[in-house]
């Protein structure tokens, strides 16, 4: 099935280690983002990228890093220099064409640091 | 700046009562403007509105958007249960950049 994967599913990390998030998509979608979300907050963007090798920082990126080596994959690696790490992270892609565009969401991974 | 405002934040209602819920905007270059519903994981889409004055309708939900006044809102009739979640409103402006996202409302619905 297609569809956008995240691992894992409930992280727990102590203070001061970096930890990475996965996100895999077989969709063949071009864009794909990182959402952070606490509550209300709605949906706080991280990091996107709309092509392989290029990224750009979002509204919140201080203390997160990404890479996007290839287009299926999209990883998200919370720095010890974040100072609340702890929330629900949600990754997404997305495809667009003339009349239409649709994004989509993985399951998202909750992060609790200690 | 761009930004997408929801309101209320939250809202309690009975089962079978009718709710409206609100979405403006303010963004330049506007393409289209999206609701997803989320539960407890990741949002699921509801639709996507490019052109004033059309409702889509999908079961008791429906929704219309008002290019002029810069909002849409998202109706829900005879309320169940199971339709209690956090709706979120987002919007797509220039074409395969990121939304922009309301800070959602979270509607509860009590038996």
């Amino acid at each position: 099935d297609g569809g956008i994967t995240q691992s894992p599913k409930y992280l727990f990390r102590k203070e001061g280690q970096n930890v990475t998030l996965s996100c895999e998509q077989n969709l063949n979608h071009d864009a794909m983002y990182w959402y952070r979300q606490d509550p209300g907050q709605g949906l706080r963007l991280i990091y996107y990228s709309q092509i392989v090798n290029d990224f750009q920082k979002g509204d919140i990126a201080e203390g997160y890093s990404v890479s996007r080596e290839k287009k299926e994959s999209f990883p998200l690696t919370v720095t010890s220099a974040q100072k609340n790490p702890t929330a629900f992270y949600l990754c997404a892609s997305s495809i667009q064409s003339t009349d239409t565009y649709e994004q989509y969401f993985g399951p998202g991974t909750r992060l609790t640091v200690t | 700046e761009d930004k997408v405002v929801q309101s209320p934040l939250s809202l309690v209602v009975h089962e079978g009562d009718t709710v409206t819920l609100n979405c403006s905007y303010e963004v330049t270059n506007f393409r289209s403007l999206l609701w997803y519903k989320q539960e407890k994981k990741a949002p699921t889409f509801l639709f996507m509105l490019t052109s004033s004055g059309i409702e889509k309708k999908s079961g008791r939900l429906s929704s219309i958007l008002d290019k002029k006044e810069l909002f849409s809102i998202l109706n829900i009739t005879a309320t169940q249960t199971g339709d209690s979640a956090v709706y979120l409103c987002a919007v797509d402006y220039l074409g395969n950049t990121p939304l922009v996202f309301g800070k959602g409302t979270r509607l509860s619905v009590i038996a």
